[in-house]
Parts: structure tokens; C-alpha cells; sequence
């Protein structure tokens, strides 16, 4: 199975801020990957797929790029309902296989 | 608008079998190129998938889980159901159904999740 590694695990920022994570995977996955915001106690909620193309009403504050191994998200300017868990997800290959998770914390 | 909501017990008891259902609305498991899958989440910690389902029936499952799952589709009640046998504490987690496709294997939406609790 491909792994993803993202970093940081977590961050702290203020509302504003910008503020980038990465993922990474095992091997060349091309542009399948999906980005989701997770928010205590609920279900995860798509916010991009390949790699950065912004689901339908999805703040266009937040931008996904890269290809091949290394892709990054990147919110221009931390508003408070971003506060929240960030899952990176691979659908190259079955099973897709999601990265462990990157915490943004309020400063 | 698509939606779906998963139900089951929220304890189950070590070495019993876990049946989950995800009942869904807005879509169709006879629509070509449609699919659900499983994903669960323990508690403070990353998410898994588990298994996929498609609208022909195909079926797809985690390596490591594949001897205790099995996936299954009632077309005409819009439901797909999940089982897990010889549960253990370890599978304690929040389970999510969630829409896929063949074409966009992203996972959207996703129903709000059930924890299931494994404990005697």
C-alpha cells in the first residue's frame, strides 16, 4: 500500500495566518489526491481532489498543489471555523490510504 | 442532495461480529460508476478504509481487514451493510460510510459516523 506522511502532525496559528501542510507519498501517485478538513466530533469534509481542484463551495481561501510525491495545502488567510484536523488521501492505487493527519491549533 | 447515515450497535463484546448499515438517499447503487465505502477512525487517531462496494457488485477490501469483512448492497432499499467478525478492543472506532465513484475514488459525502465501543 502507498503510505502518506504529512507534516507537520500539528501547528498553532493565528486567524490570518497562512499557513501551509504537506503530504507526502511513497511513491509517484500523479495528481490523485483528495484533501480533507475534519472538525472535533464530526465526519471528515472534502475540500479538494486532484490534487487542486476546490470541491463546490469550498472557500476558495484554501488551494492545493503538487504532483507525483509531494503535494501541499495551503490556507492564505486562517479564518476561526479553520480551526480543525487536515487529511491528505491517495487514490493512485487501491487501497487508498489517507496521511495521519496535520492539527491546526489556535495560537 | 446526497446523504448518508450509518447504524449498528455502539458495544459490541471481543470475538462477536459487528453489522453495520449505511442507508443513504440523493443517489443510486444502480447507477453505473457508483460506490460506497467503509472508513472508521479509533479514537484520537488517523482514518482507515476498509471496503468499497460497487454499483455491479464489485467489491474491493482492505488487505489487512479482508478475512473478517464482508460488503453487501440492498439496491431497493438504498442501503449497503458491513460486517467484521472476531471484533476485537482494537476495533473500537468511529465507522463512516461515504460516496465514491469509479472515476473519482475521493471519498463525498460522508455520513456522520457510529462509534462502536468493543469491550466485555
Amino acid at each position: 500500500a502507498i503510505r502518506m506522511t504529512q507534516s507537520p502532525s500539528s501547528l498553532s496559528a493565528s486567524t490570518g495566518d497562512r499557513v501551509t501542510i504537506t503530504c507526502r507519498a511513497s511513491q509517484g501517485i500523479s495528481s490523485y489526491l483528495a484533501w480533507y478538513q475534519q472538525k472535533p466530533g464530526k465526519a471528515p469534509k472534502l475540500l479538494i481532489y486532484a490534487a487542486s481542484t476546490l470541491q463546490s463551495g469550498v472557500p476558495s481561501r484554501f488551494s492545493g498543489s503538487g504532483s507525483g510525491t509531494d503535494f501541499t495545502l495551503t490556507i492564505s488567510c486562517l479564518q476561526s471555523e479553520d480551526f480543525a484536523t487536515y487529511y491528505c488521501q491517495q487514490y493512485y492505487s487501491y487501497p487508498p490510504t489517507f496521511g495521519g493527519g496535520t492539527k491546526v491549533e489556535i495560537k | 442532495q446526497v446523504t448518508l447515515r450509518e447504524s449498528g450497535p455502539a458495544l459490541v463484546k471481543p470475538t462477536q461480529t459487528l453489522t453495520l448499515t449505511c442507508t443513504f438517499s440523493g443517489f443510486s447503487l444502480s447507477t453505473s460508476g457508483m460506490c460506497v465505502s467503509w472508513i472508521r477512525q479509533p479514537p484520537g487517531k488517523a482514518l482507515e478504509w476498509l471496503a468499497r462496494i460497487d454499483w455491479d457488485d464489485d467489491k474491493y477490501y482492505s488487505t489487512s481487514l479482508k478475512t473478517r469483512l464482508t460488503i453487501s448492497k440492498d439496491t431497493s432499499k438504498n442501503q449497503v451493510v458491513l460486517t467484521m467478525t472476531n471484533m476485537d478492543p482494537v476495533d473500537t472506532a468511529t465507522y463512516y460510510c461515504a460516496r465514491t465513484s469509479t472515476v473519482s475514488n475521493w471519498f463525498d459525502p460522508w455520513g456522520q459516523g457510529t462509534l462502536v465501543t468493543v469491550s466485555s
